[in-house]
């Protein structure tokens, strides 16, 4: 049974840093993985899909990594923002399901 | 701009009431999810749809139903609400080989 693990759960950091957010998933067969943002009280935000193909994608200051064989992907935020405060969720589509696993978030809080 | 669309922000109901929660998706998408969020307990899956009236049990489905009579719109239907439903629903929505857009959350209070 896929499930996926974010660590650290939450992270401090002060403004202007470059910072990393892990995700690791236990299986490898995955159709694709997708990293999400959620505000208090809020739907969630898609940030980067990555397919199963692919190694990372790019969004302005965001960065996904992807590595199937090892069951990790990483979220880089360059130049981190007050505004980028956030929750930050991983969620992992297997392959041969409509269904996503999600990870349990980490808390990101950018102090000014 | 494509979106997913759910009936209320809020939503205050009394134990036993019949609940009606709604979502609409503008982008054709085939699937559709309903979640609830909790704290400290995360993202659990209700309920998905993958085409038009058809339905499968997520992981928790206990005490729901839902409906999907047209593509676009996916509803959650809570039998009789009891006061451990209390908590923020998310739908979902996805097409092939992309990913889910989710809408704003309703966050229920049955008291």
């Amino acid at each position: 049974k896929q499930e996926v693990t974010q660590i650290p759960a939450a992270l401090s950091v002060p403004e202007g840093e470059n910072l990393v957010l892990n995700c690791s998933f236990t299986d490898s067969a995955i159709y694709n993985l997708q990293w999400f943002r959620q505000d208090p009280g809020k739907g969630l935000t898609s940030l980067l899909l990555i397919q199963s193909s692919q190694r990372e994608q790019t969004s302005g200051r965001l960065n996904a990594s992807l590595d199937k064989s090892s069951g990790r992907s990483t979220l880089y935020i360059a130049a981190s923002q007050p505004g980028d405060s956030a929750t930050y969720l991983c969620a992992v589509r297997d392959g041969g399901t409509y269904k996503y696993i999600f990870g349990t978030g980490t808390r990101l809080k950018v102090l000014a | 701009d494509v979106k997913v669309t759910q009936s209320s922000r809020y939503l205050v109901k009394r134990t036993g009431e019949k609940v009606f929660l709604e979502c609409v998706q503008d982008m054709d998408h085939e699937n559709m999810f309903w979640y609830r969020q909790d704290p400290g307990l995360g993202l659990r899956l209700i309920y998905f749809s993958y085409d038009v009236k058809m339905k499968e049990k997520g992981d928790i489905p206990e005490g729901y139903s839902v409906s999907r009579e047209k593509k676009e719109r996916f509803s959650l239907i809570l039998e009789s609400a009891s006061t451990n439903q209390t908590s923020m629903y998310l739908c979902a929505s996805s097409g092939d080989g992309g990913g889910e857009r989710f809408g704003p959350g309703t966050r229920l209070t049955v008291t």
